[in-house]
């Protein structure tokens, strides 16, 4: 089957670093993207990884490894307005988005 | 700006009263999907339309069904609604399914 493994909730403080971890075994691999969802609203798109490396835009980065089946996405300069659920969701060969369960980040003050 | 749009933005309705939820989007992309998504869970596709294409994963119930007259628009049916469908439903549009989705605002179900 297909899985997509990340933490349930973290917490991290204001002005820190944080990185979430997300692991996948998926019917082949067709790029990786994480999302940010803040509570009651939808997903909104931080990055896309297809690639292995490190992919850095402003506070945020996200890293790949195809080979160990793993990303992270790293947030610098953790602000209050960044509490929220951070999904990590691979593309499979059929094209089609595998979603994990979300990441739920506390920030505290 | 060229967006996604969902109407109502929260919606309630009755046990067993059919309900229609609509999508719009101004992006011009080829596919729009539908997802339900149960609090603190991950999204799960219903089914997604490549340009008149219908496409619906195995496991999405009957109750479900879809229209998409035309690019802009795509409207989710649920038949009878159970209190199991209270949930957030998204749509979301790519320009080709192998590339980014974008989300709209959601509208959350409400079954009384």
């Amino acid at each position: 089957g297909q899985n997509i493994d990340q933490p349930t909730e973290m917490t991290a403080t204001e002005g820190a670093i944080v990185q979430i971890n997300c692991t996948y075994q998926t019917s082949g691999f067709n790029g990786l993207f994480w999302y940010q969802q803040h509570a009651g609203e939808a997903p909104t798109f931080l990055s896309y990884n297809v690639l292995d490396g490190l992919e850095e835009k402003g506070r945020f980065s996200s890293f790949l490894s195809r080979s160990k089946g793993y990303s992270y996405l790293l947030l610098k300069e953790l602000q209050m307005k960044d509490s929220a659920s951070y999904l990590c969701a691979v593309l499979d060969s059929n094209y089609q988005l595998i979603w994990g369960a979300g990441t739920k980040l506390i920030i505290k003050p | 700006d060229a967006m996604v749009i969902q109407n109502p933005r929260y919606q309630v309705t009755q046990f067993g009263k059919p309900v229609t939820l609509s999508c719009s989007q101004t992006l011009n992309h080829n596919v729009m999907y539908w997802y339900q998504q149960k609090s603190s869970q991950a999204p799960k596709l219903l089914f997604h339309y490549y340009d008149k294409d219908f496409n619906n994963e195995a496991d999405t119930p009957d109750n479900f069904q879809s229209r998409r007259p035309n690019t802009s628009f795509c409207f989710l049916d649920i038949r009878s609604p159970g209190l199991g469908d209270a949930a957030m439903y998204l749509c979301a549009t790519s320009r080709q399914e192998q590339e980014t989705q974008y989300f709209g605002p959601g509208t959350r179900l409400l079954v009384l």
